[in-house]
């Protein structure tokens, strides 16, 4: 499979406790973008990044979430002290580099804090 | 920042009428709109697209309008099937970025 995949795809936490996301974009896209879907909601953009760089980070990213990617290769999403409130889908989606070309979305990864 | 409006919230048709779902938005330099179809528990997948110098794009059942004017595109899915059930998201990216806002989904439901 040569899409965007994502690891874990379900993860239950308790309240205080630290996760971590990875995603794996399609190999030749530079670009990567982080999102967060609730119940009934479109994504919602959190954090992009151009190669290794992070280029933006909305409103919505708090000091609890840090994102990475290290190599402009695969990117990791850290949520710090969970709240249940960060309960949510996490998106990951990738495209090229040229345009506003189309981006391809991750399977996400269910994140429930108890 | 871009504001994107959408609607239905929920629109429920018997297998082959056409279902029409609608999208606004704010920021005049925005100018490429895709659209996402979200089966239950899976990933969002593009559908379709338009960028902003065209006002029509098609592809077999599935068609978009664009009126830059107003400032809406609409999703146009012709002779519906069962599989087409599924929710409908649209976007638009503010026109310096490429960070797009999403809408709030409409939920088609096509009824065999």
């Amino acid at each position: 499979d040569t899409g965007v995949s994502q690891d874990p795809r379900h993860k239950i936490t308790k309240r205080g406790q630290n996760v971590t996301f990875r995603c794996d974009p399609i190999s030749e896209h530079n670009r990567l973008y982080w999102y967060r879907q609730t119940l009934g909601q479109g994504p919602e953009f959190l954090t992009y990044f151009q190669n290794e760089a992070q280029l933006e980070k909305s409103r919505l990213l708090s000091d609890r979430f840090s994102a990475e990617r290290p190599k402009g290769s695969f990117s990791t999403l850290e949520i710090q002290r969970t709240e249940q409130g960060d309960s949510a889908m996490y998106l990951c989606a990738s495209s090229q580099l040229q345009g506003r070309e189309t981006q391809y979305f991750g399977p996400g990864t269910r994140l429930l804090v108890l | 920042g871009e504001n994107v409006e959408q609607h239905p919230s929920t629109l429920s048709v018997q297998e082959g009428d056409s279902a029409v779902i609608k999208c606004t938005y704010s920021d005049s330099a925005s100018n490429y709109f895709p659209w996402y179809k979200q089966e239950l528990g899976k990933r969002p997948q593009l559908i379709i697209d338009i960028r902003s110098n065209v006002g029509e794009k098609k592809d077999q059942r599935i068609a978009v309008t664009l009126n830059k004017t107003a400032k809406h595109f609409s999703l146009h899915i012709t002779e519906t099937q069962p599989e087409d059930s599924a929710v409908y998201f649209c976007a638009a990216p503010s026109g310096g970025s490429y960070i797009p806002t999403f809408g709030r989904g409409t939920s088609l439901i096509v009824h065999p």
